[in-house]
């Protein structure tokens, strides 16, 4: 059964850092692209950050560019999302994805980040 | 940017009645994907490929469309089909998605 658990979130305040992880098994981790996507509360879906199935490339949304890092190490099957200089609009549940050829197929239960002072 | 206009915002249909769900891109996609997300539970992938069903989704969901126009109906609503649907194309980057569609039941 393909599990993907997310971890790490929390209250931060502005300006600060915080890395998420993604705890991925049920499946060989190392053949599938990830992504992460965020829903800030009462709003919709938006995508943030993608990276390829062995880390050689990846892809942010302009507002994270500069501030977040998509990574993943393969040997622990796990994604990450370091998120530096946060501010407030960062606030929301992030949701780890798998990428199968394309598709967003499975999703995580998502963790809760809250940017405030 | 390639934006993703979803439509009706919100709907509410009656148990058996047909429900179709639109999504307009400002661009040409190659696919088109639809999610159902109840509550505050995560995204559940329903149609991918523009018109190809997710495991064990029920087949009275059905997507089409081509081009910057698609399309997701549910032949015969049920209770449990209550949840917001977003449709999100991956063509190009930015990946977006539509801003919903809040489907009630009556």
């Amino acid at each position: 059964e393909v599990q993907l658990v997310e971890s790490g979130g929390g209250l931060v305040q502005p300006g600060r850092s915080m890395k998420l992880s993604c705890a991925a098994s049920g499946f060989t981790f190392s053949n599938y692209g990830m992504a992460w996507v965020r829903q800030a509360p009462t709003k919709g879906l938006e995508w943030v950050a993608t990276i390829s199935y062995d880390g050689s490339s990846t892809y942010y949304r302009d507002s994270v560019k500069g501030r977040f890092t998509i990574s993943r190490d393969n040997a622990k099957s796990t994604l990450y999302l370091q998120m530096n200089s946060l501010r407030s609009e960062d606030t929301a549940t992030y949701y780890c994805t798998r990428d199968t050829m394309g598709i967003l197929d499975y999703w995580g239960q998502g963790v809760m980040v809250t940017v405030s002072s | 940017e390639i934006v993703l206009t979803q439509s009706p915002t919100t709907m509410a249909a009656s148990p058996g009645e047909k429900v179709t769900l639109t999504c307009l891109a400002s661009s040409s996609v190659n696919y088109m994907y639809w999610y159902q997300q109840k509550s505050s539970a995560s995204p559940k992938l329903l149609i991918y490929y523009t018109s190809s069903l997710a495991s064990g989704v029920p087949d009275r969901f059905s997507g089409s469309g081509s081009g910057t126009s698609y399309s997701l109906t549910i032949s015969s609503m049920e209770a449990e089909d209550a949840a917001i649907y977003y449709c999100l194309q991956l063509t190009s980057t930015p990946i977006t998605f539509g801003s919903g569609t809040k489907l009630e039941i009556k």
